[in-house]
């Protein structure tokens, strides 16, 4: 079936603008992670749902990042007053979520997020 | 508290030849997976290979095996006979045994193919 998929791919924004970042997670799979990976750097995690419950928001790196899973498949990460230092890629990844440690996360293409 | 090290920024080597790209990781817990993942320029992790703490065999995955030396902490990528398409960005990664456990990513190493 089709990958994970993340929309929109490129985004700009004036500092101190809302935005809005769209995961369509493969069909079926129950765990969504979020992660931030600044330009040179490998990913940080930001969040982890299990189905639609957030179960995991240790990573986000203020009030102003919010995510939901209403329905336990799509999924927004919502950043709000955007700040220059949120300039990154936005990843987002889903697993089965059915085993431990050896379960793989397949990645979407990510949401390159740039704060003028 | 995990860690993983990936000292190697660049990497060149020419087609048709292995090359190892280095993992060393750091853990308190007995059971956990390691990973390892490329990003092309598109920006997309493709999963490549995967590790368990207790596999006593090293993974393979056609071109891609990973040298497990547990006693040393760490996790090499070995890719034999690189192809044009095999540069890229690599990234060595862990989780615990969990589920729902996020990755920890090391910094990457780049990858450069030449003919």
């Amino acid at each position: 079936g089709a990958g994970v998929s993340q929309s929109p791919r490129y985004k700009v924004a004036k500092r101190g603008q809302d935005v809005a970042l769209r995961c369509d997670p493969i069909s079926g799979h129950v765990s969504l992670f979020w992660y931030q990976q600044a330009l040179g750097q490998g990913p940080e995690f930001l969040t982890y749902f299990q189905n639609e419950a957030q179960l995991d928001k240790s990573g986000l790196p203020s009030d102003r990042f919010f995510a939901e899973r209403p329905e336990g498949s799509v999924s927004t990460l919502k950043i709000q007053r955007t700040q220059q230092e949120d300039s990154a890629v936005y990843l987002c990844a889903s697993s089965l979520g059915t085993s431990g440690a050896q379960e793989t996360q397949y990645f979407g293409p990510g949401t390159r997020l740039l704060v003028l | 508290a995990q860690k993983i090290t990936q000292t190697q920024p660049g990497m060149f080597v020419q087609e048709k030849e292995a090359v190892t790209l280095d993992c060393t990781y750091d853990t308190s817990d007995q059971s956990y997976g390691l990973f390892w993942y490329k990003q092309p320029s598109s920006g997309e992790m493709i999963f490549l290979i995967y590790q368990g703490s207790y596999d006593e065999q090293n993974a393979t995955e056609g071109r891609y095996s990973l040298n497990f030396q547990k006693a040393r902490k760490s996790a090499n990528l070995v890719i034999s006979a690189s192809q044009l398409g095999d540069s890229a960005m690599y990234f060595c990664a862990m989780r615990g045994w969990q589920a729902g456990t996020a990755l920890i990513f090391g910094k990457g190493t780049t990858l450069s193919v030449s003919s």
